[in-house]
C-alpha cells in the first residue's frame, strides 16, 4: 500500500519555463513533508521542506505547496534550468524520523 | 567532512553468499538508516538506529540484519543472498531532531545477486 504517490514518472520541461512535480499522498497522520533530488550514480541530496501547518515554502527557485484537505503537495521550479534534470523524490515523515518516499519523477529540462 | 560513505560501490553475488555493506559518518549523528531503492520504485526502509546500540526493523527487514556498534558505523548484513535483494542501497543519517530533521544520503550500493 503506498502512501505516497508520484503519479508521473516523467516530466519534460523547456529551459526557462516552469516545472511542476505533484506527490499525493493518504495517511493523515504525515506530519512534515520533504522533497530530495537525485541524479544518477549518486545519493539523493535535500531540496526543500515543509511542515503540515504551513501551506507554502520558498527557496530561491523552489517552491513547495501544500493542500491539506487535498492530501497533495507539488513542487514548482520556475525558472528551470538543464542542471535540474534529476530525479526528484517526495518524502513524508511519520513515527519520530521515519520517512515514507514516492515512487518517483524523472525531470528533464532542455535546453 | 566526508558526510555518509559506503562501500562497496559495486558488487555481484551468487545465490546464497553473504557480505556486509559498510556504511559511516562523520556528521556525529544519531540516527542512522538503510534503505533499499528497486528500479522505477521509491527508497524503501530497511533497518534503522537512534543510537548506538539501538536499532529497530522498517518496513521491509526480512533477509537483513544490522548492528550499531558505534556512532559513526551501521553495517548492513545480508545472509544467503537471493536475487530479490538485487537493488541500490542507500544508507542516510540525520541528526534526530524533532521538528525539522533532514537525512543525509550515502552514495549507494549496487548489488546484483545471481
Amino acid at each position: 500500500d503506498q502512501q505516497v504517490k508520484q503519479n508521473s514518472p516523467s516530466l519534460s520541461v523547456q529551459e526557462g519555463r516552469i516545472s511542476i512535480l505533484n506527490c499525493d499522498y493518504t495517511n493523515s497522520m504525515f506530519d512534515y513533508f520533504l522533497w530530495y533530488k537525485k541524479y544518477p550514480a549518486e545519493g539523493p541530496t535535500f531540496l526543500i521542506s515543509i511542515s503540515s501547518i504551513k501551506d507554502k515554502n520558498e527557496d530561491g527557485r523552489f517552491t513547495v505547496f501544500l493542500n491539506k484537505s487535498a492530501k497533495h503537495l507539488s513542487l514548482h521550479i520556475v525558472p528551470s534550468q538543464p542542471g535540474d534534470s534529476a530525479v526528484y523524490f517526495c518524502a513524508a515523515r511519520y513515527a519520530g524520523n521515519m520517512l515514507t518516499f514516492g515512487g518517483g519523477t524523472r525531470l528533464m529540462v532542455k535546453p | 567532512n566526508a558526510g555518509v560513505t559506503q562501500t562497496p560501490k559495486f558488487r555481484i553475488l551468487k545465490i546464497g553468499q553473504s557480505m556486509t555493506l559498510q556504511c559511516t559518518q562523520d556528521m556525529n549523528h544519531n540516527y542512522m538508516y538503510w534503505y533499499r531503492q528497486d528500479p522505477g520504485m521509491g527508497l524503501k526502509l530497511i533497518y534503522y538506529s537512534v543510537g548506538a546500540g539501538i536499532t529497530d526493523k522498517g518496513e521491509v527487514p526480512n533477509g537483513y540484519n544490522v548492528s550499531r556498534s558505534t556512532t559513526e558505523d551501521f553495517p548492513l548484513r545480508l545472509e544467503l543472498a537471493a536475487p530479490s535483494q538485487t537493488s541500490v542501497y542507500f544508507c542516510a543519517s540525520s541528526p534526530g531532531l524533532a521538528g525539522t530533521d533532514t537525512q543525509y544520503f550515502g552514495p549507494g550500493t549496487r548489488l546484483t545477486v545471481l
